[in-house]
């Protein structure tokens, strides 16, 4: 398998614009969640679906930030309008269910100038 | 909520021993999980421990104590390459992270 694939690798918008990040789970896992990290903050949990449904939002910052899953293939994180203080590696990660790990794509590195 | 506790910083020498401990308040409890992360790259899976005990793994162990509380990650034979911040994560219903412990290895 190829693992949890993220896109883009990296990038750099102006604030105001719109941002959507993507990411493909790994065939058969049905837990999808998304990561934020900064140095600051470390590693906060925005939002997790289960078989394509969110469970939990409460880490989604503001209404600027948005999450769906339309099918067990795909995920997207969109922010609109993106703010310089967004700047951070976005991570999806997947995970099996139960206690199985997570396993986590290689990020977006999202800079908002 | 969950409140997730472990050291910012460790060094150690190549050849060495190093601890990383971890302490954790959560509402619910199903499991720890210890990941690794080098600088610009993601999380990767190490180890979890869902009962009481040590679970090794090669140079790595990692023990739980959930009555405390508590565990620790132990890196053996320490070697440059695991230079790294290393992550304590809760599984209660979601998987919550501490801030990690950045250890560096000297030669």
């Amino acid at each position: 398998d190829a693992g949890v694939i993220q896109s883009p690798r990296h990038e750099v918008t102006e604030m105001g614009q719109e941002v959507t990040l993507r990411c493909k789970p790994i065939s058969g896992h049905d837990y999808l969640f998304w990561y934020r990290q900064t140095m600051m903050r470390g590693l906060e949990l925005l939002i997790y679906f289960n078989n394509n449904v969110p469970i939990d939002d409460s880490g989604m910052p503001e209404d600027r930030f948005s999450a769906k899953m339309p099918n067990a293939s795909f995920s997207t994180l969109k922010i609109q309008p993106s703010e310089p203080r967004d700047s951070a590696v976005y991570f999806c990660a997947t995970q099996a269910g139960g206690i199985s790990p997570l396993h986590f794509g290689n990020g977006t590195r999202l800079t908002v100038t | 909520g969950q409140n997730i506790d472990q050291p910012t910083e460790m060094t150690a020498t190549e050849g060495a021993i190093v601890q990383i401990n971890c302490t954790y308040q959560t509402s619910g409890f199903n499991g720890l999980f210890w990941y690794q992360q080098h600088a610009g790259e993601a999380p990767t899976f190490l180890s979890y421990n869902v009962l009481d005990g040590l679970e090794e793994k090669g140079r790595f162990s990692s023990f739980l104590s959930r009555s405390k509380g508590y565990s620790y990650l132990l890196l053996k034979e320490l070697q440059m390459k695991d230079s790294a911040s290393y992550l304590c994560a809760v599984n209660d219903y979601k998987l919550s992270f501490g801030a990690g412990t950045t250890v560096t290895v000297r030669a």
